[in-house]
């Protein structure tokens, strides 16, 4: 199983910052990874495919890059509606069998 | 509009089963897979399986395999999770979720608003 590491745990960003989240993978995924947003008591929410692609509707402040083991979310100017938990998953295989989803990193208000 | 709709909230005992379903609406059901996954309260997310809706062909994660089986009911357009043996470690929101796919990549883009099943002696 290809383990997704995701760091940090927690980030404390003030409104209006840079925040760049890590995702790590334990063996090449290739761009097979995508990110998702989650708020309290919702379902979550397609940001990124393809490591690096904005879904449909996603902000042009929310950018994914990276390649094989190595992944950033980087959101240029932090709203008070991008404060929530981000998850990476990887889809290295098709059909499916074994994805797998980082353990999220929280991004907070400072 | 495109929608997914999960059936209510279900307690359980240990050894039970349940089945939670997810009603698609506004698409073309047999269009577009169908990817369950579930989160444990303050937890993060884990995909359990995948399910073509067009050929019933389904893929679980091994950590699931034997427990849980995934179907569905074409006429209906809804599709199913049972997930058996529960224990208490299976207490969790059960999210269904719509798989697109564009030039090689994959996301899920519709889901659900999520089941919880709770599971107590």
């Amino acid at each position: 199983e290809i383990v997704m590491t995701q760091s940090p745990a927690t980030l404390s960003v003030s409104p209006g910052e840079r925040a760049t989240l890590s995702c790590r993978a334990s063996q090449s995924v290739s761009s097979n990874l995508a990110w998702y947003q989650q708020k309290p008591g919702q379902a979550p929410r397609l940001l990124i495919y393809g490591a690096s692609t904005r879904a449909t509707g996603i902000p042009a402040r929310f950018s994914g890059s990276g390649s094989g083991t190595e992944f950033t979310l980087t959101i240029s100017s932090l709203q008070s509606e991008d404060f929530a938990v981000y998850y990476c998953q990887q889809y290295n295989n098709w059909p499916p069998r074994g994805w797998t989803f980082g353990q999220g990193t929280k991004v907070e208000i400072k | 509009q495109v929608q997914l709709v999960q059936s209510g909230a279900e307690v359980k005992k240990p050894g039970a089963s349940v089945k939670v379903s997810c009603k698609a609406s506004g698409y073309t059901f047999t269009s577009y897979d169908i990817n369950w996954v579930r989160q444990a309260t303050g937890q993060g997310l884990e995909w359990m399986g995948w399910m073509n809706p067009n050929s019933g062909n389904t893929g679980y994660a091994q950590k699931f395999q034997g427990r849980v089986t995934m179907t569905r009911n074409t006429s209906i357009s809804t599709a199913y999770m049972e997930l058996s043996s529960l224990r208490s470690e299976d207490t969790a929101v059960y999210y269904c979720a719509r798989v697109v796919f564009w030039s090689g990549s994959y996301g899920m883009d519709v889901w659900g608003q999520g089941t919880t099943v709770t599971v107590s002696s």
